[in-house]
């Protein structure tokens, strides 16, 4: 069975730090594109980022780029999402997602970026 | 960048009664559209794929039709636990894009 387990959410202050994390289990992680999706409250779903099986490529929505960076360990099955220079309009539950067609999906980590 | 355009944003429906949904992309995408359904305080889940490949395990009632531009998501008979928020997305060129989501409500 498929399981994606983000981690890493929080309270944060505006232009912070946080890293998000994902672990996964149940598929060969080293041969699968990888995504972030995120969905502010009350709101619809925005892809971030995915990266490449071996991390040769990674793809960004603009409103990120220079932000946040996305990474992977396959010894390890963990997908991250370091974000620096977090805004208010960040805030959103981060999802972590398999492949380049975002088919299976975590349960999402909550990010909060307030003073 | 490609734009999905989706609609309506909400339908009111019956159980029993026959939705269909629309997304058009701004470009041709061929078929590399998926579908989601989504209920309050869950991760989306995977309905159709490749524009109209139902995804294992979801009910034959989900169909999807279309490719290049204008797509379908039509449930033949809606059941009480369909209703909920259906998302198209379109995996033909990054960046990917969302539609805006149809929330599919009780009349």
């Amino acid at each position: 069975e498929v399981q994606l387990v983000e981690s890493g959410g929080g309270l944060v202050q505006p232009g912070g730090s946080l890293r998000l994390s994902c672990a996964a289990s149940g598929f060969t992680y080293s041969t699968y594109w990888m995504s972030w999706v995120r969905q502010p409250p009350g709101k619809g779903l925005e892809w971030v980022a995915n990266i490449k099986q071996d991390g040769s490529e990674k793809y960004y929505v603009d409103s990120v780029k220079g932000r946040f960076t996305i990474s992977r360990d396959n010894a390890e099955n963990s997908l991250f999402l370091q974000m620096n220079s977090l805004r208010p309009d960040d805030t959103a539950v981060y999802y972590c997602a398999r492949g380049k067609d975002v088919r299976y999906w975590g349960q999402g980590t909550l990010v909060t970026v307030s003073s | 960048d490609i734009q999905m355009t989706q609609s309506p944003s909400s339908v009111s429906a019956s159980v029993g009664d026959r939705v269909t949904i629309t997304c058009r992309a701004s470009q041709g995408i061929s078929s590399w559209l998926a579908w989601y359904q989504q209920k309050p305080g869950k991760a989306p889940k995977l309905l159709i794929y490749a524009a109209s490949s139902l995804q294992s395990g979801v009910p034959s009632r989900f169909s999807g039709s279309g490719s290049g531009t204008d797509f379908t998501l039509t449930i033949s008979s809606l059941q009480p636990e369909d209703f909920a928020t259906y998302y198209c997305l379109q995996t033909n060129s990054f960046p990917l894009t969302f539609g805006g989501g149809t929330k599919v409500e009780i009349k």
